[in-house]
Formats: C-alpha cells, structure tokens, sequence
C-alpha cells in the first residue's frame, strides 16, 4: 500500500524556475528520503532527511519536514531540462521503504 | 562494483509459464529489497532480505511469488504459473543498513502475453 502522497502529480516549469513537490504521509517515520527516476529507468537516491531533522540542503536541493504534519517538501532550485523526471517521496517506518504516487515533473528550455 | 545489477532486463512469457529474476546486489549491502512498479505508480514493497533471512514479505506477494537470497549475496525472484496482471517493472534494491539510502538495479520489465 502506498503511505505517501505527492502533490502535484504533474508539473511543468520553464528552465530557470524552482520547482516545488510536497510529500504527506500517515505513521510515524525513522526517515523520509526523495528519489528521481527517468521513464524506464531505476529509482535513483536524492536525499535523505532523518524525523529529528527539519531542513536538509544537497546541491540544488532542498527539503524540508514537518513531523507534527506529516509532510515534507522537496524544492528543486534553478531547474534544468535534465531535472525532468519522476519524483517520489519514501517513508521509512521501519524495515523498509514505503513510495508515494510520484510527481511528473517537465522543465522546458 | 558498480551498482545493482538486474537480469534479464525485458522478459516477455506466455500466460502459465514461470520466470525467474536475478539481482545482484552491491557486494558490502546486507539488505536487499525487491519492488514492482506498474505504469504511473509508484514502486509496491514486495519483500526484503537481511543478508539471507527473508525478514517481511507482503501481502501483494501470493503463492506464486518466491525469493531467495542464498549465502546472503544475490536473489533471485519466481513467479510461477504467470498471469496478464503479473506484467510490471520488476526492481531490485540493496542498502547497508536499514538507515540508509537504497540503490536501486535498472529493473525487470515482464510483459506477460
């Protein structure tokens, strides 16, 4: 079953522009992570924010999590056309990883 | 080592008959996970290993769904007797520990016809 719940489930952008994925989920978590996957490809790991922690930053990438609302955001700044894939929240609640829906995101040139 | 290997990438079988998966995992990862996507969805837990004790296995997962993983290194998924619903993306997943990030294999696409 899937505990995550990404919103939007598509967005498009233009090259340039931040884009913004918001993730809400429903049990308690040890850690939420952000992965991207290209059609037909494997999932590939962005980040990973542990339930203690309320901001985390990697490159471009900045998420952040709220564990009294049980959502997390995923905000992808200064957006490329290479950035254009899925994107998938995964709780961690214990043993294994449980994925959302995903958000599709399209960043034209 | 490069990563988590999957094989076959495409499998297309007839209705009834039984595929087997291989995944090799990255050699120093004690847990191994295997997953099946469908179009537009997101990745379904199917089952995980530590090492090589099978330690959840889902509700997804019927009778005809088996995995393995002997010595603790690579897994092998079988579906027996196949059916139309069984087609999916079917991805391997290994990780350190279980805080840590997964790397993910570049799948199996079963198409059953």
């Amino acid at each position: 079953s899937q505990q995550g719940e990404e919103d939007p489930q598509a967005l498009s952008i233009q090259e340039g522009e931040n884009a913004t994925m918001n993730c809400s989920y429903k049990t308690s978590i040890n850690n939420l992570q952000w992965y991207r996957q290209n059609s037909g490809r494997g999932l590939v790991h962005l980040i990973l924010i542990r339930s203690n922690e309320r901001e985390k930053h990697s490159g471009r990438l900045r998420v952040t999590l709220d564990t009294s609302k049980k959502s997390s955001s995923l905000l992808i700044t200064a957006s490329r056309a290479a950035d254009t894939a899925s994107y998938f929240c995964a709780t961690d609640a214990g043993g294994k990883l449980i994925f959302g829906q995903g958000t599709e995101l399209s960043v034209k040139p | 080592d490069t990563g988590v290997s999957q094989n076959p990438r495409h499998k297309i079988t007839k209705r009834g008959q039984n595929v087997t998966f291989r995944c090799d995992p990255i050699s120093e990862h004690n847990r191994l996970y295997w997953y099946r996507q469908t179009l537009g969805q997101g990745p379904e837990f199917l089952t995980y290993f530590q090492n090589e004790a099978q330690l959840e296995k889902s509700r997804l997962l019927s009778d005809r769904f088996s995995a393995e993983r002997p010595k603790g290194s690579f897994s092998t998924l079988e579906i027996q007797r196949t059916e139309q619903g069984d087609s999916a993306m079917y991805l391997c997943a290994s990780s350190p520990s279980n805080t840590d990030g997964y790397t993910f294999g570049s799948g199996t696409r079963l198409t059953v016809v």
